[in-house]
């Protein structure tokens, strides 16, 4: 079966610090991934995907990157956290070929920037 | 363009009762909708999917859909709601337009009360 994973869980840190936010998924080869925010418990901002290996789409332009090293390895981060970067962030995963795959998600992160 | 409509923020039901979470979509083409469930402080799970076929799709933990194609609607329903399907609910469907995405509503909290 499939699994995904995203570390940590929660996080703290200082305006103007680094960011790395890591996802992987187990159980699958050469799945789409995605990083969306989540702000206030509502709706979901969709900030980047891909399709493969060092494949990224950007969504919104913003201080934040994402980077896939490896096939089921999906990275977010920035070099310089805003207060506006508060949120709880997901990752997914959906099977690439079909567009009616569902979407399954992590567990997420919350992150505070104080 | 291609959206999803979820006209309601919250929707309040007594336990026991029948529920329904609205969903209205455009999109070109076909639709593949999809309905997910969000519990506090968790990620997204996925409860059903319409891809085609009959109107009535059936899901997870005794949730179904109707799509309708000629009003573009794709309600979630439950003929019993319990305490524990309070939770956040979104409505999703998948971006046709030679991209990897997925367009979510806004979400829909429903509480049902006991």
């Amino acid at each position: 079966s499939q699994t995904i994973h995203q570390w940590p869980a929660t996080l703290v840190q200082p305006v103007g610090s680094p960011l790395s936010l890591e996802c992987t998924v187990e159980g699958t080869s050469n799945p789409n991934l995605y990083w969306y925010r989540q702000a206030a418990g509502r709706g979901l901002q969709l900030l980047f995907y891909s399709v493969g290996i060092g494949q990224i789409s950007s969504e919104v332009p913003q201080n934040l990157s994402a980077s896939r090293p490896q096939d089921r390895q999906f990275i977010l981060s920035s070099k310089k956290l805003l207060l506006s970067d508060s949120g709880f962030y997901l990752c997914a995963w959906s099977k690439e070929g079909t567009p009616y795959n569902e979407q399954f998600f992590g567990p997420g992160t919350r992150l505070t920037v104080l | 363009a291609q959206s999803v409509a979820q006209p309601e923020d919250q929707v309040n039901v007594a336990e026991g009762n029948p529920l329904t979470v609205k969903c209205t979509y455009s999109v070109s083409g076909n639709p593949y909708l999809f309905w997910y469930v969000q519990y506090p402080n968790r990620g997204l799970q996925f409860l059903l999917k319409y891809i085609t076929g009959d109107n009535l799709v059936k899901g997870s933990y005794g949730f179904e859909a109707e799509f309708n194609k000629s009003q573009t609607s794709f309600h979630l329903k439950k003929p019993s709601a319990l305490v524990s399907d309070s939770a956040l609910y979104f409505c999703a469907v998948r971006d046709m337009r030679g991209t990897y995405k997925y367009i979510f509503g806004t979400g829909t909290r429903l509480k049902v009360l006991a």
